[in-house]
């Protein structure tokens, strides 16, 4: 099946800092979705994104299906900011499920 | 907003007890999934649902673990006897065809 790896694995910055995550996956995916797993647990959407870059406020994404890979920018990181970040794209075998990277675990100091 | 719902949101229970979980997806939504994810690492489905039929289940532990999804709306996962390595949040999800959207979860504790 499809491997998903995420980078870093774990990220501390100072509130106002800029970040880069990173997406790597095994195959060619035609879905990639970015979530945010906030201290409580609930899984919240960020971006659907299978190619291309969107933006929403002070988060962008940007996918480049060819290359195998999706990468997310936080700007002026805030404390809000802090959770795990997941992506996530289709298995192979079944068309609508979807496989998760490990995260990366993102802390913004205050 | 329309979300998914999920409920409980937390349960305690002991070793070899049965234990439920419920999960309404977004009316409209003919997929649903049910996920588990053990601390420090992302879900992992557990079986996949489209309406009533089972689409994927093959990483449920069938012999304590069943899924249900009746009148393919809302869905049922049942655990028994639940086993201490069970203690892990489920999630549940449903799909417009692009995206999934989460519900909040269950976090179970087996003790």
């Amino acid at each position: 099946g499809i491997q998903v790896e995420q980078s870093p694995p774990d990220l501390i910055l100072q509130e106002g800092a800029n970040s880069t995550l990173r997406c790597n996956f095994s195959d060619s995916v035609n879905n990639l979705q970015w979530f945010h797993q906030n201290p409580w647990g609930q899984l919240i959407n960020l971006f659907y994104i299978p190619s291309g870059t969107k933006q929403n406020g002070r988060l962008s994404a940007t996918t480049v299906a060819t290359e195998r890979y999706s990468l997310l920018y936080i700007s002026s990181s805030q404390t809000t900011d802090s959770g795990v970040y997941f992506c996530a794209v289709p298995g192979v075998n079944y068309g609508q499920n979807f496989v998760f990277g490990p995260g990366t675990r993102l802390s913004v100091l205050p | 907003e329309a979300e998914v719902a999920q409920s409980p949101r937390y349960k305690i229970t002991e070793k070899s007890q049965a234990v439920a979980f419920w999960c309404d997806p977004i009316s409209g939504h003919a997929t649903l999934y049910w996920y588990r994810q053990i601390l420090g690492q992302g879900p992992e489905l557990l079986v996949q649902f489209q309406d009533e039929s089972v689409v994927d289940d093959s990483q449920l532990p069938k012999d304590r673990f069943s899924a249900e999804r009746l009148k393919g709306v809302d869905s049922t996962l049942k655990i028994q006897p639940a086993e201490l390595g069970d203690s892990a949040m489920y999630l549940c999800a449903s799909t417009d065809g692009y995206e999934q959207y989460f519900g909040p979860g269950t976090r179970l504790t087996v003790t």
